[in-house]
């Protein structure tokens, strides 16, 4: 079975330059989220779409960043202009319908390192 | 409100057990989670507890829950150099969003 797909991998801006990352969750997955990795710390959850609603994004920086769930499949999580303090490891993670029902392991991306300069 | 701390480096020699510490807050988790995430990797399931249990074992990993005290720990036995990494605790509070703790650098010394 395919894992979460993350791209690009990496990604080097100037601040105030725009970048966008993109997630393609595992087949059938419901559920996707996008969480922030600052080095050092754990992931915060930025934003979580069921399908191709959005569920929480009470944590998201909405002034900068934006993300859409287009057809409840692909996800793509924007950042205009980036900040210095936007550098950090973007993670997409997807789990499958019935999650509160099993055991709600998340499924994660190996992430999008992005450094602002 | 949600937090979860972990304390952040743990050291130990190879053979030894490994014992990380976790506490979390939100006591309606139905689960409480390991992640270990390896360096330059996504984070990975290493086990899950349910909340009504107080012991789960699953080869050399051992999970304790302290429900009452809202205290979460994982045993590692026969720690491996192979074990280095870092181990997030995680609770699910209500909604299917995870909880990540800052997480907890192992290092195993040959």
């Amino acid at each position: 079975e395919a894992g979460v797909a993350q791209s690009p991998r990496y990604k080097i801006i100037e601040k105030r330059q725009s970048v966008a990352f993109w997630c393609n969750p595992i087949s059938g997955h419901a559920t996707l989220y996008w969480y922030q990795q600052i080095l050092g710390q754990g992931p915060k959850l930025l934003i979580q779409f069921q399908n191709n609603g959005v569920v929480d994004d009470s944590q998201l920086p909405k002034d900068r960043f934006s993300a859409e769930r287009l057809k409840g499949v692909d996800s793509t999580l924007k950042i205009q202009p980036a900040k210095l303090e936007d550098s950090a490891v973007y993670l997409c993670a997807s789990s499958p319908p019935g999650r509160e029902v099993g055991t709600g392991e998340l499924f994660f991306g190996e992430g999008s390192r992005l450094t602002v300069l | 409100g949600e937090d979860v701390e972990q304390s952040l480096f743990l050291s130990v020699r190879e053979g030894d057990s490994s014992v990380i510490n976790c506490t979390y807050t939100d006591s309606s988790s139905t689960y409480l989670y390991w992640y270990k995430q390896e360096p330059g990797a996504g984070l990975q399931l290493l086990t899950y507890i349910f909340s009504n249990m107080d012991m789960k074992q699953d080869q050399r990993l051992t999970v304790l829950l302290n429900k009452k005290d809202k205290h979460l720990s994982l045993r590692i036995a026969d720690t491996q150099t192979g074990d280095s990494a870092i181990y997030f605790c995680a609770e699910s509070p209500l909604g299917g969003k995870l909880i990540f703790g800052q997480g907890t650098e192992l290092s195993v010394k040959p």
